[in-house]
């Protein structure tokens, strides 16, 4: 079942620029985590969010989530083209503590 | 340094030969799991274990077998694969300091062909 649902699948912006991506799930999480995947290699974690927290920041990222709407947004500030890579969120749902479940994430391109 | 590693990176075999993918942590790691990535589905778990000896089946564990007989190591077993198997495989694990789906680690992923 998929539990992640990012938005939009694909964005193309202009270096400087800030990128906005965003992920719906559908039940009740410990904590919502976003990761980076530079084509066709292992996933990068980024940062964590707890269910009880409601905004993060790791030097140009910046995570909101929203339990009430089931729904967390990533900000990349002043992107780069390095930035460029697809996006993913994923879902530690609460009784399943074993489990991960991962959107279909967003593909960013940064152009210089 | 501390890493996720699997092997092989490629491997392209034929339907029915048994093939094993190995995945092993040098951070002392309980957690570990398997996923399979393919374009439209994103990521999807395999099977997981959150210790030594104690494995879990995830969303699409049809077709895989795991074992968990040491900390370190978590291969992942196809008896017996067919074409739609295919794909790109990850593994990864995840400190017990911080939970058992907090931060996941992950190896550089292989890259399955079935013929």
């Amino acid at each position: 079942s998929q539990q992640g649902e990012e938005d939009p699948q694909a964005l193309s912006i202009q270096e400087g620029e800030n990128a906005t991506m965003n992920c719906s799930y559908k039940t009740s999480i410990n904590n919502l985590q976003w990761y980076r995947q530079n084509s066709g290699r292992g996933l990068v974690h980024l940062i964590l969010i707890r269910s009880n927290e409601r905004e993060k920041h790791s030097g140009r990222l910046r995570v909101t989530l929203d339990t009430s709407k089931k729904s967390s947004s990533l900000l990349i500030t002043a992107s780069r083209a390095a930035d460029t890579a697809s996006y993913f969120c994923a879902t530690a749902a609460i009784g399943n503590t074993g489990k991960l479940i991962f959107g279909q994430g967003t593909t960013l391109q940064v152009k210089p | 340094e501390a890493q996720v590693t699997q092997n092989p990176r490629y491997l392209i075999t034929v339907t029915g030969k048994k093939l094993t993918v190995t995945c092993s942590q040098n951070m002392n790691h309980e957690y570990m799991s398997w996923y399979r990535q393919d374009p439209g589905l994103g990521l999807r778990q395999i099977y997981y274990s959150m210790n030594v000896e104690v494995t879990d089946k995830g969303d699409v564990p049809e077709g895989y077998k795991v074992s968990r007989k040491e900390k370190r190591n978590f291969p992942l077993i196809l008896e017996s694969p067919s074409p739609n198997q295919t794909s790109l495989y990850f593994c990864a694990s995840s400190s017990p300091r911080t939970g058992r789906t907090d931060t996941q680690y992950f190896g550089p992923g292989t890259r399955l062909t079935v013929l």
